[in-house]
């Protein structure tokens, strides 16, 4: 049970590529989330998913696509990369069936930086 | 008005005091609070859970004001392993699951 797995753990982007942040889960949650974190600041949402087939816009959703195909797999498609997308990006999932605690499962992380 | 506030800290704590700080929220109709722990560059855990009054799990002891809107994390006989952001996290009301991070506070255990 490896829980919430992210790759790359690190990448380094030229202006104006594009990549996948992936992200997977194997605890066959419901619920996946895209969260982004600058420096000195909370975790900022940017697409979630209530499953698979269903995703909706977070609190920054701008220059980001997501994809919901199966209950693992939750991708993250940033196209034109921009210098303002520099950040840590975490990805988690949780439970519905969870109502006692809501607890939210995080990846490692990954370590964007866009020159 | 952020809609989670946090003191950013530090904390300077030493090893075997208490610390307490708080976290305020704006919506007044939320109901379900956490306490995350992030270790530097890491992801954040759950610490704990607070959906009533409050919840003690051992040295930590979280507590619930409705009425001044705020939660609190107190952390007895600190250790140095305490030393990490804690991270004030409230679910929106009516979202379809969706939460709202404060920035963190800093705690920092010093021998």
């Amino acid at each position: 049970n490896a829980g919430v797995t992210q790759t790359p753990k690190f990448r380094i982007l030229k202006i104006g590529q594009s990549m996948t942040l992936q992200c997977t889960q194997d605890m066959n949650h419901n619920y996946m989330y895209w969260y982004r974190q600058d420096p000195g600041m909370g975790l900022k949402l940017i697409y979630y998913s209530v499953g698979a087939g269903i995703t909706d816009k977070g609190e920054v959703p701008n220059g980001y696509n997501v994809s919901r195909s199966t209950t693992e797999d939750f991708p993250l498609r940033l196209e034109l990369a921009a210098p303002s997308q520099t950040s840590v990006y975490f990805c988690a999932s949780r439970s519905l069936a969870d109502t006692s605690t809501d607890t939210q499962y995080f990846g490692p992380g990954t370590r964007l930086t866009v020159l | 008005r952020k809609e989670v506030e946090q003191d950013p800290g530090p904390f300077n704590v030493p090893e075997g005091a208490t610390v307490a700080f708080n976290c305020t929220y704006s919506n007044s109709a939320s109901q379900s609070f956490f306490w995350y722990r992030q270790d530097c560059r890491k992801e954040p855990k759950l610490l704990m859970s607070v959906y009533s009054s409050g919840n003690e799990d051992g040295r930590f002891t979280a507590q619930l004001n409705r009425a001044s809107q705020y939660i609190s994390l107190l952390i007895r006989d600190s250790k140095l392993s305490d030393s990490a952001t804690y991270l004030c996290v409230v679910r929106i009301p009516d979202s379809w699951g969706k939460f709202q991070f404060g920035a963190g506070t800093q705690v920092v255990v010093t021998p």
